[in-house]
């Protein structure tokens, strides 16, 4: 069946740090990606996304490539801000059953440290 | 424009009390869903509804009964609470449930069952 593991938190680096949260995914067919994020105390956020193979997403300095060969959309940031300390959700969305919805992983917790 | 609300933000309840958890959005969106977050499990669908009038089981629906009578207004009901709901539940909407939709999310609401 369809999934999506990411990798185990707390991830926790110095503000400045390059971050990358990986996630892989099992899935048939064409499945779209996201990355949502979760502030403390607040709801999920969509952060970027990717529709189809090679493609890249992108917001806040985050991004994230749609790699079909590897089955993997990694999160990365060039350099991290104490602001950027969050929960952060891969997710997929592709039929279940016949019908569609989104499959998400467990979450990362992410701790930036000034 | 305030998006998804959700009410209560915090509620205790005892075993066996029934309640009803709200959530309304006020973008005209069709689909509307419920999720519970538990930890290290990511988000798990309860039920979700297409529009008005129509609704639908998503994978952890026993316990729990949903409507729709209107476009705005997709409420959670908890028939006969249990411990094991003990979680924090966030109601989600979008366009559609197709596959490159954002998804906009409630704040939650933190269910303690004693």
């Amino acid at each position: 069946g369809n999934s999506v593991t990411q990798m185990e938190g707390p991830v926790t680096l110095s503000e400045e740090a390059f971050l990358t949260i990986n996630c892989t995914y099992t899935a048939t067919g064409y499945p779209s990606l996201f990355w949502y994020v979760q502030y403390p105390g607040e709801g999920l956020q969509l952060l970027l996304k990717a529709t189809k193979a090679d493609d890249k997403g992108s917001n806040k300095g985050f991004e994230a490539t749609y790699r079909k060969e590897t089955t993997s959309f990694h999160l990365e940031k060039g350099s991290v801000q104490v602001s950027d300390s969050a929960v952060y959700f891969c997710a997929l969305f592709a039929p279940v059953d016949s019908n569609y919805q989104l499959i998400w992983g467990a979450g990362t917790k992410l701790i930036i440290k000034p | 424009n305030a998006g998804v609300t959700q009410t209560p933000k915090f509620q205790v309840l005892k075993t066996g009390q029934s309640m009803t958890l709200q959530c309304a959005q006020d973008m005209n969106h069709e689909y509307m869903s419920w999720y519970r977050q538990d930890p290290g499990m990511g988000l798990r669908l309860i039920h979700y509804s297409v529009g008005a009038g129509i609704t639908d089981q998503g994978e952890v629906p026993n316990g729990y009964n949903v409507s729709r009578s209107t476009t705005e207004d997709f409420p959670l009901r908890l028939l006969s609470a249990a411990p094991s709901q003990t979680s924090v539940y966030f109601c989600a909407s979008s366009w559609s449930a197709g596959g490159t939709d954002t998804q906009y999310f409630g704040p939650g609401t933190r269910l303690t069952v004693l």
